[in-house]
């Protein structure tokens, strides 16, 4: 069975980075598009962008260009989603997810930008 | 992007009675393929939000029965029979037609 294991809860400063991962088990991760998703507290899901680990390619909602940079490490099975430049409105939980039929999700990261 | 409309934003069940969900997308979610990418997800209280529905009418693995999913090309509905406990939380439509993906705002699913 596939799982997903995202790292724990971040606080950061404001202006700052934070880089998540997000950890495939089950099965080789070069299988699929690994996607991920913000929700703000209280509210929906944003899709943010997704990335081949086959080949790094990525494809990013506009609003997430210069926000959010996705990768991946075939070696260790397990994706990344750095946030730079944060601000409150980065304040979110952040889920990895592989969508479609089979669909997985991580148990989801709660970041927190305070000063 | 494709703008997802879900109503109603909130809905009010008594255990066993049945409920539906509507969503409406902006462009038409049907692919050259024959495929209709719309899917159904619902997101309990403090959870990641899990699949119920892809493909428009397919039920999701260990999904129950009770769910269904229906719909045209730009109108889908999410029918849940005889609704349980287990059933509360918020439920959102996705499309995965194409970048970027998707979401209506949610449908909060409450017992009487």
């Amino acid at each position: 069975e596939v799982q997903l294991q995202q790292s724990g809860a971040e606080l950061v400063r404001p202006g700052t980075s934070v880089k998540l991962s997000c950890k495939v088990s089950g099965d080789t991760i070069t299988a699929y598009y690994m996607h991920f998703v913000k929700q703000r507290p209280g509210q929906g899901l944003e899709w943010i962008g997704r990335i081949d680990p086959e080949d790094d390619s990525t494809k990013y909602a506009e609003k997430f260009k210069n926000k959010a940079t996705l990768t991946a490490d075939t070696s260790s099975n397990t994706a990344y989603l750095k946030l730079s430049s944060l601000t409150s409105e980065d304040t979110a939980t952040y889920f990895c997810t592989i969508m479609g039929p089979g669909d997985y999700w991580g148990q989801g990261v709660m970041v927190t930008v305070s000063s | 992007d494709i703008v997802m409309t879900q109503a109603p934003l909130s809905v009010s069940v008594t255990p066993g009675e049945s409920a539906s969900i509507s969503c409406r997308s902006s462009k038409s979610l049907l692919h050259s393929n024959g495929i209709t990418y719309v899917y159904w997800y619902l997101q309990k209280p403090g959870k990641s939000p899990q699949l119920l529905i892809y493909r428009m009418s397919n039920l999701a693995s260990g999904v129950p029965d009770r769910f269904s999913g229906s719909g045209s090309e730009t109108d889908f509905t999410l029918k849940i029979s005889r609704v349980e406990a287990e059933d509360v939380g918020i439920y959102y439509c996705g499309q995965l037609l194409e970048n970027p993906y998707t979401f209506g705002a949610g449908t909060k699913l409450e017992l009487k």
